[in-house]
């Protein structure tokens, strides 16, 4: 099982720019999670789904967010226009099914810059 | 306030050594709590998931401990290895939105041979 696939690992971008992060769940999980990890606040959840749909988008910042699931196998998180202060690890994990217990697991994580 | 609080944030140990982390929470009325291990420049990796009728967990050298009472949890490291340095997050989960999990800040810990 290669785990949760993200792309890109790594991104720099200029303030003002689309940034567009992929992710690609362990197969057979229906539960996808997106997250945001800083030195400041740590890890905080953005938004999630079950089954393609999305449950909670709470944590989402701002307008400037949107996710999408097409797909069980594919999600992607957008920003449009980036600041600076969108600056942090994205990370994206998956889950069998929701509930007690189940156990997230994370992908790598997608490093983004905004100058 | 966070209603996850880890101590402390950051911690130095030699190799072979004990060391004890702990975690104090606020959520309530709570499912589980869990600790995670995140090695630098990776996502974060489950070492134990205690329900609130737990007191203890084990894998291997890590131990977690659960008083739901007090709301203090704590993961134990025994005999640490140099690749034992990383973050521990501590990770509690509402009872009714249990795919909601709500973070601690972690405590780095660094061991040194």
């Amino acid at each position: 099982d290669a785990g949760v696939i993200q792309s890109p690992r790594h991104e720099v971008t200029e303030m003002g720019q689309e940034v567009t992060l992929r992710c690609k769940p362990i197969s057979g999980h229906n539960s996808l999670f997106w997250y945001r990890q800083t030195m400041m606040r740590g890890l905080e959840l953005l938004i999630y789904f079950n089954n393609n749909v999305p449950i909670d988008d709470s944590g989402m910042p701002e307008d400037r967010f949107s996710a999408k699931m097409p797909n069980a196998s594919f999600s992607t998180l957008k920003i449009q226009p980036s600041e600076p202060r969108d600056s942090a690890v994205y990370f994206c994990a998956s889950t069998k099914s929701s509930g007690q217990n189940n156990e997230q697991f994370f992908g790598p994580g997608t490093r983004l810059t905004v100058l | 306030k966070n209603q996850v609080e880890q101590s402390p944030q950051s911690l130095i140990i030699l190799e072979g050594k004990n060391c004890t982390l702990q975690c104090n929470y606020t959520v309530s009325p709570f499912s589980n709590l869990r600790w995670y291990k995140q090695d630098t420049g990776r996502g974060p990796v489950s070492l134990t998931i205690m329900t609130f009728s737990e007191n203890t967990k084990s894998n291997g050298r890590y131990t977690a401990t659960l008083d739901a009472d007090t709301k203090q949890s704590s993961l134990h490291i025994t005999a640490s290895q140099l690749s034992d340095s990383a973050s521990y997050i501590c990770v509690v989960s509402h009872h009714y939105n249990t795919d909601k999990l709500i973070f601690g800040t972690g405590t780095r810990l660094q061991v040194f041979p």
